[in-house]
């Protein structure tokens, strides 16, 4: 069975510049979640999805932060614009159902300079 | 107060040690605890998933809930030099997202 599937792996950026990760969740997995990990820390969720619908996005940053599951399956975040402190690695992960199992993907490693 | 609470280490043991790593948590609606084990530059991997109080053992990893006393801990034996990692303790109330520990770096000497 393939994983979560992400990209890109690494991305550098400049400050105010804007930038978009891809998720591709395991087949057949209702639930999607994108997480924040910062260096040093555990992750934090930024937003959850069932199907192509938000069930929580309270720790989302708004005004530059957006989210998207078109068709209810890959995913796309997109932060617009950067700051320093959004360097971290953006982690997804998918689960059958809200409450089973989350399997994660290997991270996209952001920098912003 | 963290909602929940994990010595991030490094906790340093020599080859074939048993290990103890431990989390404390305040929210008393958390009812499902995971375990995930992070190598650097990797996701985290889900180790063990259970549900409420109780034990679950899966080969060297045992993994022990205690609801009344808001603790949660998972047990290595034998452990080996590739168990190094940072374990992640994570813990939800229902189908919302995971609550996760700030992770234990876990050294195994050889």
């Amino acid at each position: 069975e393939a994983g979560v599937a992400q990209s890109p792996r690494y991305k550098i950026i400049e400050k105010r510049q804007s930038v978009a990760f891809w998720c591709n969740p395991i087949s057949g997995h209702a639930t999607l979640y994108w997480y924040q990990q910062i260096l040093g820390q555990g992750p934090k969720l930024l937003i959850q999805f069932q199907n192509n619908g938000v069930v929580d996005d309270s720790q989302l940053p708004k005004d530059r932060f957006s989210a998207e599951r078109l068709k209810g399956v890959d995913s796309t975040l997109k932060i617009q614009p950067a700051k320093l402190e959004d360097s971290a690695v953006y982690l997804c992960a998918s689960s059958l159902m809200g409450n089973t199992e989350a399997f994660f993907g290997q991270g996209t490693r952001l920098t912003v300079v | 107060q963290k909602e929940v609470e994990q010595d991030p280490g490094p906790l340093s043991v020599p080859e074939g040690a048993i290990v103890s790593l431990n989390c404390t948590y305040s929210n008393s609606a958390f009812q499902y605890f995971m375990w995930y084990r992070q190598y650097s530059r990797k996701g985290p991997e889900l180790l063990m998933y259970t549900y409420s109080s109780g034990n679950k053992e899966d080969g060297r990893f045992t993994a022990q809930v205690d609801k009344s006393s808001k603790y949660i801990s998972l047990f290595i034996r034998d452990s080996q030099p590739s168990d190094s990692a940072t374990y992640l303790c994570a813990m939800r109330g229902g189908a919302d997202g995971l609550t996760f520990g700030k992770g234990t770096h876990l050294i195994i000497q050889p």
